[in-house]
């Protein structure tokens, strides 16, 4: 089994729909981040949780929400998905005490598209 | 705030050229790791290096090899005789407040090598 995984990987939905991404991982690690690509936009920063208490949001956060269910899962929401949110979603992990793959480790992402 | 630019958008190059990916950063802070990752047609995001901000020494890597300059802020990434199996997205990414913080990434070069 992967170390981060992401569910579902693919996913068509309809404008409007409220719709989530979820994220798991198995490296214990406390860190926990969503990032959205975009063709020549590289990967934005749209939430990201220190530990399960802790929630930030990055660069892009409107129009989405998160959970931290656990140390291990780390849910994004879209509460009304829009065409414009159509893209490729990662999820990523790190700790300061994983030196191995230097402490990130990012899942396999999520195409989502928004008709 | 950070930021990352890769001003090259699109590479193409004929096998066994040499090629070079540029990368230029901005940070107020004297801290700082910066990271190369490679996504290949299948999406998934490989890692191929981290360097820290205290670290100037150049790295190579079999065919591959990264050039840190604290003086004009770049780190370039060199590939020597490509292949067509490097044919992928070259992403540059930096992060600051430690190495496992969260990533700033840039747009993102798309190399293509031809056969």
């Amino acid at each position: 089994d992967a170390d981060v995984t992401q569910t579902p990987r693919n996913r068509i939905t309809k404008t409007g729909k409220r719709i989530m991404l979820e994220c798991s991982q198995t490296k214990g690690h406390d860190r926990m981040y969503w990032y959205r690509q975009d063709p020549g936009l590289g990967l934005r920063l749209i939430y990201y949780s220190f530990d399960v208490k802790d929630i930030n949001k990055g660069e892009i956060s409107d129009g989405y929400s998160v959970s931290r269910q656990a140390q291990a899962k780390f849910s994004l929401s879209l509460e009304s998905a829009i065409p414009n949110q159509t893209a490729l979603y990662f999820c990523a992990t790190s700790d300061p005490r994983d030196s191995a793959n230097y402490g990130y480790t990012f899942g396999s992402g999520t195409r989502l598209t928004v008709v | 705030a950070q930021k990352v630019t890769q001003a090259q958008t699109e590479i193409s190059v004929v096998e066994k050229e040499d090629v070079t990916l540029d990368c230029v950063y901005e940070t107020r802070d004297t801290t700082y790791y910066l990271f190369w990752y490679k996504q290949p047609p299948s999406g998934e995001l490989v890692f191929l290096i981290r360097r820290n901000s205290f670290d100037e020494q150049n790295e190579i890597s079999g065919r591959y090899s990264w050039n840190f300059q604290k003086s004009t802020s770049s780190f370039n990434f060199t590939i020597t005789a490509s292949q067509v199996v490097d044919s992928a997205v070259y992403f540059c990414a930096l992060s600051v407040g430690g190495a496992n913080s969260k990533l700033t990434f840039g747009k993102g070069i798309t190399l293509s090598v031809r056969p």
